[in-house]
């Protein structure tokens, strides 16, 4: 299995709503990303998991939260979002390889097309 | 500063005719991947090649190539015989400072490059 699968495809949230967004991989990869994308600008970081734990946080609102519950599951929970918040979101995974100075392909998913109104 | 350069904002083709797309880095590191993605208009980033610093050998796969100038820092992609399935964004990205905690994982991308195929 090389995918990596998001849920939902599509969501359409109020500026007092919470919600949440789901990733799940079963390739064994123990890093995992989420990124951000706005319609014709490349990807943004926003976080990366590394070994279930937060490695990286790229000054993100914390409207946005992470969460990974295991080393197949990541999580992106939304709260009190705003409008301009509305974009693409991209969750990925790779394999962990940072001790061997290697970095591995991230490995996307179909992400999920956020609208906040 | 920008760390890659992708100058070519869009490039339109006709079904067969090759393409050329550009992607130019910077890095003060001896040790770096470069990396190309795909997106078409479904949105999912489909990865195509890693190629790391110590690496300088091109690479064909179908009709797909690359070359890797380390003297030029820049690793241009070709399309040869270009279909209307490649119509899509191609993303050049460069991860670098492997060594940082903070650092790891990070991929860098460029603007994309917008290749538009027409039968």
């Amino acid at each position: 299995d090389t995918e990596v699968t998001q849920t939902p495809k599509h969501l359409v949230m109020g500026m007092t709503n919470k919600k949440s967004l789901k990733c799940e991989q079963h390739m064994g990869h123990r890093a995992m990303y989420w990124y951000k994308q706005k319609a014709k600008k490349p990807p943004e970081l926003m976080f990366v998991y590394s070994y279930e734990k937060l490695s990286i946080n790229e000054s993100v609102p914390s409207r946005f939260s992470p969460e990974c519950p295991n080393s197949s599951l990541l999580n992106l929970h939304l709260h009190a979002l705003q409008p301009e918040d509305s974009a693409l979101y991209l969750c990925a995974s790779s394999q962990e390889d940072r001790s061997s100075g290697i970095d591995n392909e991230q490995f996307f998913g179909p992400g999920t097309r956020l609208t906040v109104l | 500063a920008q760390k890659v350069t992708q100058a070519q904002t869009e490039i339109s083709v006709v079904e067969k005719e090759d393409v050329t797309l550009d992607c130019v880095y910077e890095t003060r590191d001896t040790t770096y991947y470069l990396f190309w993605y795909k997106q078409p208009p479904s949105g999912e980033l489909v990865f195509l090649i890693r190629r790391n610093s110590f690496d300088e050998q091109n690479e064909i796969s179908g009709r797909y190539s690359w070359n890797f100038q380390k003297s030029t820092s820049s690793f241009n992609f070709t399309i040869t015989a270009s279909q209307v399935v490649d119509s899509a964004v191609y993303f050049c990205a460069l991860s670098e400072a492997l060594g940082t905690t903070d650092s790891w994982g990070k991929l860098q991308f460029g603007a994309g490059t917008q290749v538009v195929v027409t039968p």
